[in-house]
């Protein structure tokens, strides 16, 4: 059991180009979480998904992210036109089907650095 | 807005001696959970209380409960220099198991 992947593991971009970044979750796992960790602070909340459904993505900016979850291959987080402020660490999280008390597995991050 | 506070925000003790961290939170919530990050690592479950629950154990740990303070505690005991890391409390949403929010953390130094 692989765990949660994410890829790529450090990302550099120029203001302006785009970030994407994956995430396969756990075998098993049909919740996908997307949380954004600036330096020395906490987890913020971005994005939850099921394949093919956004649940909850009350923590996104409105503009320029978008995220997805496909029937098949990983999640993607897409960031158009970055700007030096989405420098941060981007986290996944998966967890089981609802249906209670449920604990999520991270990856080990995507570290977003931006020119 | 995002629930959640851990304090302090840093901690720094010597080896063998306890570590309390503390969360507050401001809605009802389902269940609270701890996690530890590593430096530069994505983060690892420790434990989870039921808001039904006052306190549970496992291994060197031990975690309160109280949900009419809307707070919950975590002990490290006998605290090993392994134990450096940042500790993040995350709740959940009342009738939504599925949403979680996490604390800005405590940062534990664990002194040789």
């Amino acid at each position: 059991n692989a765990g949660v992947m994410q890829n790529p593991r450090h990302l550099v971009r120029r203001r302006g180009q785009e970030a994407r970044l994956r995430c396969s979750p756990m075998k098993g796992h049909s919740h996908v979480y997307w949380y954004r960790q600036l330096p020395e602070e906490g987890l913020k909340f971005m994005v939850y998904l099921q394949k093919e459904n956004i649940i909850d993505e009350s923590g996104m900016p409105k503009e320029r992210f978008s995220a997805e979850f496909p029937k098949e291959g990983p999640s993607i987080l897409r960031i158009q036109q970055v700007v030096r402020g989405d420098s941060a660490a981007y986290f996944c999280a998966s967890s089981p089907p609802a249906g209670g008390a449920n604990v999520l597995t991270f990856g080990a991050g995507s570290r977003l650095t931006v020119l | 807005s995002q629930q959640g506070e851990e304090d302090p925000q840093a901690l720094s003790i010597q080896e063998g001696e306890n570590a309390t961290m503390n969360c507050s939170y401001k809605t009802s919530i389902n269940n609270l959970q701890w996690y530890r990050q590593n430096s530069g690592r994505g983060l690892v479950h420790l434990i989870l209380i039921r808001s039904n629950e006052r306190e549970k154990h496992s291994g060197r740990l031990r975690v309160t409960l109280d949900t009419s303070k809307k707070s919950s505690s975590l002990l490290i005991t006998a605290s090993r220099a392994a134990d450096t890391a940042s500790y993040f409390c995350a709740t959940d949403v009342i009738d939504n198991f599925n949403k979680f929010y996490f604390g800005s953390g405590t940062k534990l130094n664990v002194k040789p």
